[in-house]
C-alpha cells in the first residue's frame, strides 16, 4: 500500500532551467511533508519541509508547493545546477500515522551542464 | 563524527546465515528508525524506537527480523536465516523526537546487504 507516490522515476533538465519534481499522496490525514536528497552511497539528507497549514515554502533555490485538495506536492529547483543531480524522495507523516514517515520511491534528477 | 554512523557499510553473506547491522545515532537523539530500500523501491519502514522501547514494529517483514536499542543509543538490526530477498540497503535514521513532533530525520549512509 504505497501511500506516497512519485510517478516519475527519472527527470533530466538543462542547467539553469527549472526542475519540477512531483509527489502524490493518498492519506488525507498527512499534515507534514518533507523532501530529501540522496547522492549515491550516501544516506538521504533533508532538503525542505512544509506543514499542511501552508501551501508554499521557499528556501533559496528550492520551493515546495502543497495542493491539499489534489493531495499533491511538488519541489521546484530554480535555477538547476549540476550538483543538484541526485535522487529526490518525498515523505509524509500525519497525526494518525504514529511516528512513522512514509516515503515515495524517489525521482532521479540529472542536471545536464 | 557528529552524524549517524552505520556499520558495516557492506555485508555479503550466504543464504541461511544470521547478520547483525549496527547503527550509532546522533548523540541526544531519542528517536531511531530503521528502513530498507530494495532495488527500485522507496524507503520501506521497518521499526521505530523511542528511547530503548519500540512502540512501532509494524514494518518488520517477518519474525526473522528483530531489533534492539540499548542505553538509548546504539541499535542493532538482526536478520536470522537470511534469504536472497533480504538483499537491500538498510538505512538507519535518528531524530530529536519522533515524527509526531515534526522532527527531521538524519540518515546514515546505510548498510548494503547482499545475500548469495
Amino acid at each position: 500500500d504505497q501511500q506516497v507516490k512519485q510517478n516519475s522515476p527519472s527527470l533530466s533538465v538543462q542547467e539553469g532551467r527549472i526542475s519540477i519534481l512531483n509527489c502524490d499522496y493518498t492519506n488525507s490525514m498527512f499534515d507534514y511533508f518533507l523532501w530529501y536528497k540522496k547522492y549515491p552511497a550516501e544516506g538521504p539528507t533533508f532538503l525542505i519541509s512544509i506543514s499542511s497549514i501552508k501551501d508554499k515554502n521557499e528556501d533559496g533555490r528550492f520551493t515546495v508547493f502543497l495542493n491539499k485538495s489534489a493531495k499533491h506536492l511538488s519541489l521546484h529547483i530554480v535555477p538547476s545546477q549540476p550538483g543538484d543531480s541526485a535522487v529526490y524522495f518525498c515523505a509524509a507523516s500525519g497525526w494518525n500515522t504514529g511516528n512513522q514517515f512514509y516515503f515515495g520511491t524517489g525521482t532521479s534528477l540529472t542536471v545536464i551542464p | 563524527g557528529a552524524g549517524v554512523s552505520q556499520s558495516p557499510s557492506n555485508k555479503v553473506t550466504e543464504k541461511g546465515k544470521d547478520v547483525e547491522l549496527r547503527c550509532d545515532p546522533i548523540s541526544g537523539h531519542t528517536a531511531l528508525y530503521w528502513y530498507r530500500q530494495s532495488l527500485g523501491q522507496g524507503l520501506e519502514f521497518l521499526i521505530y524506537f523511542q528511547g530503548n522501547s519500540a512502540p512501532d514494529k509494524s514494518g518488520l517483514p517477518s519474525d526473522r527480523f528483530s531489533a534492539e536499542r540499548t542505553g538509548g543509543s546504539v541499535s542493532t538490526l538482526t536478520i536470522q536465516r537470511t534469504q536472497q530477498e533480504d538483499s537491500a540497503v538498510y538505512l538507519c535514521a535518528s531524530s530529536l523526537q519522533g515524527a509526531l513532533a515534526k522532527n527531521i530525520q538524519y540518515f546514515g549512509a546505510g548498510t548494503r546487504l547482499s545475500v548469495l
